[in-house]
């Protein structure tokens, strides 16, 4: 079963931290996804990248950078991890032409306290 | 610049029932792709269903079905014979011909009562 592996289901982090997400995905896919959600908001684009080593901006990229050294696999880090990054996150990935949809991670919820 | 909305925050229908979900949207581009995700409580965002818009035909997935209106740019989702398992978040999103801009709506949450 093809899937999209999120490393943390839940994570609790200190205002400061350096944090790491993880996210790998088995399908081969060239593009990549993080999005944060939030209740009412919806989903929001923080980073994309279409192929290794390359990413871009999305929405709200502040305060957020991204690693994409693997094909398979692509990192959101947050430099000094601040309270209102208390957030679900979300991974998805997908082929070149995304008309056939994103297949998403579990998501992992992080709260910073 | 795509946007998609869903103007019911929340909803409820009874098992068995049936339940439509509402979703506009807007979009400049002459042809898009609209999607329906479901967000279970386990988190897992599925795709429910696709639609085409150069396609007349509404897409039909089992119980899931869509009614796409392209000139009202409407992209309602109708769940028939509703089960305890739909309960979730159902997310509307578009995408732009070339499968880029993909945009999501702010969800609406189902709950499905015995």
């Amino acid at each position: 079963d093809v899937k999209v592996t999120q490393s943390s289901r839940y994570l609790v982090k200190r205002t400061g931290e350096k944090v790491f997400l993880e996210c790998v995905q088995d399908m081969d896919h060239e593009n990549m996804f993080w999005y944060r959600q939030d209740p009412g908001l919806g989903l929001r684009l923080i980073y994309f990248s279409y192929d290794v080593k390359m990413k871009e901006k999305g929405d709200i990229p502040e305060g957020y950078s991204v690693s994409r050294e693997k094909k398979e696999r692509f990192s959101l880090i947050l430099e000094s991890a601040s309270t209102n990054q208390t957030s679900m996150y979300l991974c998805a990935s997908s082929l070149v032409d995304t008309s056939y949809g994103y297949t998403f991670g579990s998501g992992t919820r992080l709260t910073v306290v | 610049a795509q946007t998609v909305t869903q103007s019911q925050p929340e909803m409820s229908v009874q098992e068995a029932e049936t339940v439509t979900l509402s979703c506009t949207y807007d979009t400049s581009e002459s042809n898009y792709y609209l999607f329906w995700y479901k967000q279970p409580p386990s988190r897992q965002m599925i795709l429910v269903i696709r639609q085409e818009a150069y396609k007349q035909q509404n897409a039909t997935e089992n119980r899931f079905s869509v009614n796409f209106q392209k000139a009202a740019k409407s992209f309602s989702l109708k769940i028939s014979d509703s089960q305890l398992g739909d309960t979730a978040m159902y997310f509307c999103a578009s995408a732009d011909n070339y499968g880029q801009n993909f945009v999501f709506g702010p969800g609406t949450r189902l709950s499905v009562l015995p």
